[in-house]
């Protein structure tokens, strides 16, 4: 059973940038497809960008592009997201979710709290 | 981008009663190499992560009721909720996905009437 779990909340401040951890176990990491998605507060679910940890190159949702980089380390099977230049609209739960034989398993989310 | 366009927003069904819920696909995410659609359906309720209710368009999800099921395929899909049950009140999104991108519906509401 794939299971993905995120690192802790987060509060930063407006320009700086956080890196939230996703650490996969339960599956094969490398061969599927890992992605990012966010849900500001009573808002829905968005989409931001996505990583194959086998093959490395990301794909970035148009309005995140310049600001999202999709790392992964393969020998501890964690898949990072940073981003940076944030803002109040920034705060919201942020999911990993990784597809795995047609199945999308997620995280449990991570708070980030972008506030002066 | 794929655009997934969900309707109604949002919905109010007596318990018992049927729940409908659309997506529509700007793009036809029926896979020809495998013959499935990769779109999935979820249930999400306040303070909670979505939970996953149907995957592949119409393959429920391990432990989930058989009172929710899917179908459509290419651009037109639909999750039903044949008899609505109080604890089923919550926010149903669908999402298309891919090793490349993947994109959600902007959600549907369902209450109780």
């Amino acid at each position: 059973q794939v299971q993905l779990v995120q690192s802790g909340a987060e509060v930063k401040k407006p320009g700086s940038s956080v890196k939230v951890s996703c650490k996969a176990s339960g599956g094969t990491f490398s061969s599927y497809a890992v992605s990012w998605v966010r849900q500001a507060p009573g808002q829905g679910l968005e989409w931001m960008g996505v990583i194959i940890p086998i093959f490395g190159p990301t794909n970035y949702a148009q309005r995140f592009r310049g600001r999202v980089t999709i790392t992964t380390e393969e020998p501890t099977s964690t898949v990072y997201m940073e981003l940076s230049s944030l803002r109040s609209e920034d705060s919201g739960v942020y999911y990993c979710a990784q597809i795995v034989g047609g199945i999308p398993y997620w995280g449990q989310g991570t708070v980030v709290t972008v506030s002066s | 981008d794929t655009v997934m366009t969900q309707s109604p927003d949002s919905l109010a069904v007596s318990l018992g009663e049927r729940a409908t819920i659309n997506c529509k696909s700007s793009q036809n995410i029926l896979y020809s190499s495998n013959d499935e659609n990769y779109l999935a359906w979820y249930q999400q309720k306040p303070g909670q992560p979505p939970k996953l209710l149907i995957y592949w368009a119409s393959t429920r999800a391990s432990g989930v009721p058989d009172r929710f099921s899917g179908s459509g395929s290419g651009t037109d899909f639909t999750l039903t909720i044949s008899s609505l049950q109080a604890e089923d009140v919550a926010v149903y999104y669908c999402h298309q996905y891919s090793d490349t991108s993947g994109t959600f519906g902007g959600g549907t509401k369902v209450e109780i009437k």
